[in-house]
């Protein structure tokens, strides 16, 4: 079992629609958790990361760690065609530095 | 501008002939890490660095080989490539690393590889 697991989707929604993107994770001693946006042809770039339990907002993002369940979400509000990326939930392991879900592809139709 | 540069952004190789993918990072971050990205399977770590002259394998660090002499660069070292290493490649870096660090990763843009 992977310990960061993730729907890959594909998930394809209307402009203006709120999205939902889900990981869980395994691992109890992970503490962070982060999630990073990756474009077409592109490297993955850090969009959000929140310690703990609780929520994090970031304009139209939020971030929410449920840690008893063990679930990461990511909400896109208003979602617009260019948040159309694979989104990938990530949390630091060790001095590896960070175990990855395999991602989400989301297209944002206009 | 800081940024984490790969090269080559594509290449096509026969099995077995030697090849070297560069990574150069211009933010003097002490770690630096590769990744392969393959569908279905995400982002598995080959080998990372926590600075000049130390590295480590990740999960998948078969067939692969890395250094770091200088504190910017970490290139990545086939030796004798297979198929199953056909893939797309990230080199990324970072201040520090570890459990509880939230250091973000910086990526670069990715080298397509394709063994044949």
């Amino acid at each position: 079992q992977k310990e960061v697991e993730q729907d890959p989707g594909p998930l394809s929604v209307p402009e203006g629609a709120i999205v939902s993107l889900n990981c869980t994770y395994s691992n109890s001693a992970f503490q962070y958790f982060m999630w990073y946006r990756q474009y077409s042809r592109k490297g993955p770039e850090l969009l959000m990361y929140t310690y703990s339990s609780g929520n994090k907002e970031d304009g139209r993002f939020t971030a929410q760690v449920d840690k008893s369940s063990k679930y990461i979400s990511l909400f896109i509000r208003d979602s617009q065609p260019s948040d159309s990326a694979t989104y990938l939930c990530a949390s630091p392991m060790g001095a590896r530095q960070l175990t990855f879900g395999s991602g989400t592809q989301l297209t944002v139709l206009p | 501008e800081a940024q984490v540069t790969q090269n080559p952004r594509y290449l096509i190789t026969v099995t077995g002939k030697k090849l070297t993918v560069t990574c150069s990072q211009n933010m003097n971050h002490e770690y630096m890490s590769w990744y392969r990205q393959d569908p279905g399977l995400g982002l598995r770590q080959i080998y990372y660095s926590m600075n000049v002259e130390v590295t480590d394998k990740g999960d998948v660090p078969e067939g692969y080989k890395v250094s770091r002499k200088e504190k910017r660069n970490f290139p990545l070292i086939l030796e004798s490539p297979s198929p199953n290493q056909t893939s797309l490649y990230f080199c990324a870096s970072s201040f520090t690393s570890g459990q509880g660090s939230n250091s973000p990763l910086h990526f670069g843009n990715g080298t397509r590889l394709t063994v044949t």
